[in-house]
């Protein structure tokens, strides 16, 4: 069975300071991988996602993410946080085969905080 | 503008009371999906309908039905609504065909109370 776990469930940082979210999953074949966001009492928003081609994955405003297989690990980063990027993300698994195919799999999210 | 389309936005229901939450999507996709969001959970997924015709249940489907009434439409119902369905529902859809190209489609969610 395919899991995500987000290791810190709360970050803050200052603003104009380097983001790092951390994400280790756990799957059975190569899975396809997404982060998205959600800003308060909005809906989800894709950032960026990993579809087994390169392994350094560039997203919107900035995010990017690279994905590890010897890890299992696909942390979210970004070198410089703004105050807008404050809000919650999920790092999600896809899995890849089968009847479920398609289904999401979310991590319980991580709230980033930007002070300025 | 091309997207799924959840309807209501915000509903408050009286313990035992029944609703049905619509959603739509214009975009052809086979697959549709219903989640439920909880403070510290995440988002997990209630039901799914692979295509038409076909529905499957997902990580937390007890008190809830669902309907997959074409390609188009896939509803939520709960029968006897509890306390402990108070939640935020997002619908999503999805095609394999599509292969990743945008990710999954998210409705923008209703906010469900139950007293």
């Amino acid at each position: 069975a395919q899991s995500v776990t987000q290791l810190d469930s709360h970050v803050s940082v200052s603003e104009g300071t380097p983001v790092l979210l951390r994400c280790n999953y756990s799957s059975s074949y190569s899975p396809s991988l997404f982060w998205y966001v959600q800003h308060p009492n909005k809906g989800l928003q894709l950032l960026l996602k990993y579809t087994s081609a390169a392994t350094l994955v560039k997203g919107i405003n900035g995010f990017e993410a690279e994905f590890k297989k010897s890890e299992t690990s696909f942390h979210l980063t970004k070198p410089s946080a703004h105050m807008s990027d404050a809000a919650e993300y999920f790092c999600v698994v896809s899995e890849g085969y089968g009847g479920s195919q398609g289904n999401l799999i979310f991590g319980k999210g991580t709230k980033l905080s930007v002070k300025p | 503008n091309a997207g799924v389309t959840q309807t209501p936005k915000f509903q408050v229901l009286k313990t035992g009371q029944s609703m049905t939450l619509q959603c739509a999507q214009d975009m052809n996709h086979n697959s549709m999906y219903w989640y439920r969001q909880d403070p510290g959970m995440g988002l997990r997924l209630i039901y799914y309908s692979a295509s038409e015709g076909t529905t499957d249940k997902g990580e937390v489907p007890n008190g809830y039905n669902v309907s997959r009434l074409n390609k188009r439409e896939f509803s939520l119902r709960l029968e006897s609504a509890a306390p402990s369905q108070t939640s935020v529902y997002f619908c999503a859809s999805w095609d394999p065909w599509d292969s990743y190209k945008d990710g999954y489609t998210f409705g923008s969610g209703t906010r469900l109370t139950v007293v």
